[in-house]
């Protein structure tokens, strides 16, 4: 069982800094199948990457993921106020699939 | 279109059932998976399962096992979730999602219902 370590737990920014976030896997991800999700209170989660590198319909490409292997990252090239949410990773190339624990984006 | 809609709020009693509804637009269920998470109040996003239903394969994370089952009636394009012996711990907002190709998870999610469980 593949278990997702999110970090930082928190990310204190301001609008027009850039974030990146970390998902670690224990072990390697198969076919690098890692999701990232944006969710905003009082909403469902939205698909912002999926295959760590692939944009979801729609995404503005300030968003990008990288990674391979156990290491995967979210990049949010510079911050909308629309941006500051919870993010989270998923790994669904091996059962069962997984989600890390989130990371926090907040305004400083 | 709405990918997928969900049935409503539930407020049942512990050691009760529950079961959850996830309507896909279309009424097809195609070769999509459906996946089913959770999210207590508070906390993060909890992977509970999924089905293929074209395929008639379930597969539950081990957490549930035993005490959840998914079903998928391809003739209505519905699938449901259902939750046996709840605690309250199982007040939760219940997702579903479905995938768009073999590539992806969770592509396009459900609204959530909110399970609440009370005595």
């Amino acid at each position: 069982e593949i278990v997702l370590t999110q970090s930082p737990g928190t990310l204190s920014l301001s609008p027009g800094d850039r974030a990146t976030l970390s998902c670690r896997a224990s072990q390697s991800v198969i076919n690098n199948f890692v999701g990232w999700y944006q969710q905003k209170p009082g909403q469902a989660p939205r698909l912002l990457i999926y295959g760590a590198s692939t944009r979801a319909t729609g995404i503005p490409d300030r968003f990008s993921g990288s990674g391979s292997g156990t290491d995967f990252t979210l990049t949010i090239s510079r911050l909308e106020p629309e941006d500051f949410a919870v993010y989270y990773c998923d790994q669904y190339g091996s059962s069962p699939w997984a989600f890390g624990q989130g990371t926090k984006v907040e305004i400083k | 279109q709405v990918p997928l809609v969900q049935s409503g709020a539930e407020v049942k009693k512990p050691g009760s059932s529950v079961r959850v509804s996830c309507k896909t637009s279309g009424g097809t269920f195609r070769s999509y998976t459906i996946s089913w998470v959770r999210q207590a109040p508070g906390q993060g996003l909890e992977w509970m399962g999924r089905i293929i239903p074209i395929l008639d394969e379930t597969d539950y994370a081990q957490k549930f096992q035993g005490r959840v089952t998914f079903i998928a009636d391809k003739a209505t394009g519905i699938a449901y979730m259902e939750l046996n012996s709840l605690t309250s711990e199982d007040t939760a907002l219940y997702y579903c999602a479905r995938s768009l190709s073999t590539q992806t998870s969770c592509y396009f999610w459900g609204q959530g219902t909110l399970v609440t469980v009370s005595s």
